[in-house]
């Protein structure tokens, strides 16, 4: 089955202790990217990738880093955890191959820094 | 600067009726536009697509508009089930070249009721 896992679903921390969410995806996209959605916000790009060892900011990349070091997996890193880092994240992945940007989304893993 | 708008965060419509949900953009290069469905504790999944290239796009019982003078579109959903109700995110692409993010709106929260 075609998919987007991330890991863990749910996670409760504490401000200033690292973290990292996983993303795997099985369709051999070249492109993955990672969001934030809040209340009234929608969603934000934080990062994403255009292939491994290619990646670049979004629209709110602080406070986060990102590695690409195999086309499948697309960790998000969180150095130092603060409340306002509190969301719920998504990955997502898509391929050019039909020229469009159809992005596929894992389930979300919601964050809570305490 | 928001460039893509969904100004209505909620709309309820009875079971069997029309549902109209509509989106402004601002940025005339984007070319691509999609419409995502979000239930709760999921990731978004891709509902219909339309190119600029078109202004209408149909899918089942789905229906996407698209004008490009006016910088809008909207996705019509006849007859509205119960099971649509859910989170519907409006978003735009510029052309595809493999760094370019989907830019989302706020989302507009549907309730169908029986």
């Amino acid at each position: 089955e075609a998919q987007v896992t991330q890991n863990p679903r749910y996670l409760i921390t504490v401000t200033g202790k690292k973290l990292t969410v996983t993303c795997s995806q099985n369709m051999n996209h070249e492109y993955m990217s990672w969001y934030r959605q809040d209340p009234g916000l929608g969603l934000r790009q934080i990062y994403y990738s255009m292939n491994v060892e290619v990646t670049d900011k979004g629209d709110v990349p602080e406070g986060y880093k990102v590695s690409r070091k195999e086309k499948r997996n697309f960790p998000l890193i969180l150095e130092s955890p603060s409340p306002n880092q509190t969301s719920l994240y998504f990955c997502a992945s898509s391929y050019s191959g039909n020229g469009y940007n159809e992005q596929f989304f894992g389930p979300g893993t919601r964050l809570t820094v305490l | 600067d928001q460039q893509v708008k969904q100004n209505s965060p909620s709309l309820s419509v009875q079971e069997g009726r029309i549902s109209i949900l509509n989106c402004d953009y601002t940025n005339s290069m984007f070319d691509y536009f999609l419409w995502y469905k979000k239930y709760p504790a999921e990731g978004p999944t891709f509902l219909i697509s339309i190119s600029s290239i078109k202004d209408k796009n149909e899918d089942g019982r789905f229906t996407v508009f698209l004008n490009k003078s006016a910088k809008h579109l909207s996705l019509h959903i006849v007859p509205s089930q119960p099971g649509d109700s859910a989170v519907y995110f409006c978003a735009a692409s510029l052309p595809f070249s493999g760094n370019t993010p989907l830019v989302f709106g706020k989302g507009t929260r549907l309730s169908v009721i029986a």
